[in-house]
């Protein structure tokens, strides 16, 4: 593929609200990261996928958030019941290798606005 | 958590000048990534650092690694407008069974033509 793709761009939320946000990889890779990223912070691991086997979810900040790559390529971040604290920038990421912290390509991310 | 810092938190120059970011963690690595984040691209990977490597060249850009300091440093030479963006270091560490990459919080450097 061209590249990792994410939608929607821009979610506006109401609090208490469930949202889905998705992922496309780029094909073949086999690696798939979520990041939450702040205003004017580095972005903060969520979670780690190796084909469909979520082998890292350390970085979910509650149960409220959940992920899932069924059939290893496309994913879907979901954060339920959603709080003001959840508004971030939402980052996906991908890469060829089974190894999680060789060279990751970014998705253009999706906002998420909680009110 | 965040693991590095970066420093300066922001830095402005003028094209043709060079840049100099910083980027001090607190654990062991396995190596180091320097990332460009921007309006119009998202974030980029722009080099990876091996922890017994000392120093990498990439077109205009160079990175040094210390580890007996727990620093890196970028230097981008004859800076362009284009330039202009949010730098982040990103450590590749052990957790658990995993690696993972844990973020510092960026330089923004804006390059005024």
């Amino acid at each position: 593929g061209a590249g990792v793709s994410q939608s929607p761009r821009y979610k506006v939320a109401k609090r208490g609200q469930d949202v889905a946000l998705r992922c496309d990889p780029i094909s073949g890779h086999v690696s798939l990261f979520w990041y939450q990223q702040a205003l004017g912070q580095g972005p903060e691991f969520l979670t780690y996928f190796q084909n469909e086997a979520q082998l890292d979810k350390s970085g979910l900040p509650s149960d409220r958030f959940f992920a899932e790559r069924p059939e290893g390529s496309v994913s879907t971040l979901k954060i339920q019941r959603t709080q003001q604290e959840d508004s971030a920038v939402y980052l996906c990421a991908s890469s060829f290798s089974r190894r999680s912290s060789y060279e990751q390509y970014f998705g253009p991310g999706t906002r998420l606005t909680v009110t | 958590s965040q693991q590095g810092e970066e420093d300066p938190q922001a830095l402005s120059i003028q094209e043709g000048e060079n840049a100099t970011m910083n980027c001090s963690y607190k654990t062991s690595i396995n190596n180091l990534q320097w990332y460009r984040q921007n309006s119009g691209r998202g974030l980029v990977h722009l080099i990876l650092i091996r922890s017994n490597e000392r120093e990498k060249h990439s077109g205009r850009l160079r990175v040094t690694l210390d580890t007996s300091k727990k620093s890196s440093s970028l230097l981008i030479t004859a800076s362009r407008a284009a330039d202009t963006a949010s730098y982040f270091c990103a450590t590749d560490v052990y957790a658990g069974n995993n690696r993972k990459l844990i973020w510092g919080l960026g330089t923004s450097l804006a390059v005024n033509p």
